[in-house]
């Protein structure tokens, strides 16, 4: 049983729409970061935080904003959505990347 | 050039069979290897880390080449729960760089 958890597990919005998710690290994990993952492709990375501090982003747009919280929790933010935005969104915890990261389930998003 | 580049399959063997999987990436920074599994519809889940000197989990074994920048993945004695999707995986810098996956279907 996977100790990171992810809500919601699945969502549907509407082009130009906002949409938060939301990952509950597993315990004891400060470092939280969050991978889309589109149909067929492996997850990409969005960005990390460290200690409630962003401390790595990808190739995302700005429209992709997070948030870490004492309790280590995190909080993906998407702005204006469109359509390519539909994918597998992931959560994953650990320590560091030297010894892999554990991943929630994943929010699958729709956007129509 | 991709950072990580992975034969997407599929992959169609009987059971019991030895099956490999390779792996190339374009950052000689990278510092950690992995393999992680994903099955449909789920989460990826760590498979196994990949060390220089090679290492071994019941019938998976993993290599790191890092002069060829490769890394491998063998599966002996396929089970038809092997089925899945694999996914070589690199630590850069503050992330995790996946690969696109490799599919494997085990057939009776």
């Amino acid at each position: 049983e996977t100790g990171v958890t992810q809500s919601p597990t699945h969502l549907i919005k509407t082009r130009g729409q906002q949409v938060t998710l939301r990952c509950s690290s597993q315990s004891g994990h400060n470092t939280v970061s969050w991978y889309q993952q589109a149909l067929g492709q492996g997850p990409q990375f969005i960005f990390q935080y460290y200690r409630e501090e962003e401390n790595g982003r990808g190739n995302f747009p700005p429209r992709f904003s997070g948030l870490q919280f004492p309790n280590y929790s995190s909080e993906l933010n998407v702005n204006a959505l469109e359509l390519d935005d539909s994918a597998l969104y992931l959560c994953a915890s650990g320590f560091d990347r030297a010894h892999g990261y554990t991943f929630g389930s994943g929010t699958r998003l729709t956007v129509v | 050039r991709k950072e990580v580049e992975q034969d997407p399959g599929p992959f169609n063997v009987p059971e019991g069979a030895t099956v490999a999987f390779n792996c190339t990436y374009s950052n000689s920074a990278s510092q950690s290897f992995f393999w992680y599994r994903q099955d449909c519809r789920k989460e990826p889940k760590l498979l196994m880390s990949v060390y220089s000197s090679g290492n071994e989990d019941g019938r998976f074994t993993a290599q790191l080449n890092r002069a060829s920048q490769y890394i491998s993945l063998l599966i002996r004695d396929s089970k038809l729960s092997d089925s899945a999707t694999y996914l070589c995986v690199f630590g850069g810098y503050n992330k995790l760089i996946f690969g696109a996956g490799t599919r494997l279907a085990v057939h009776p």
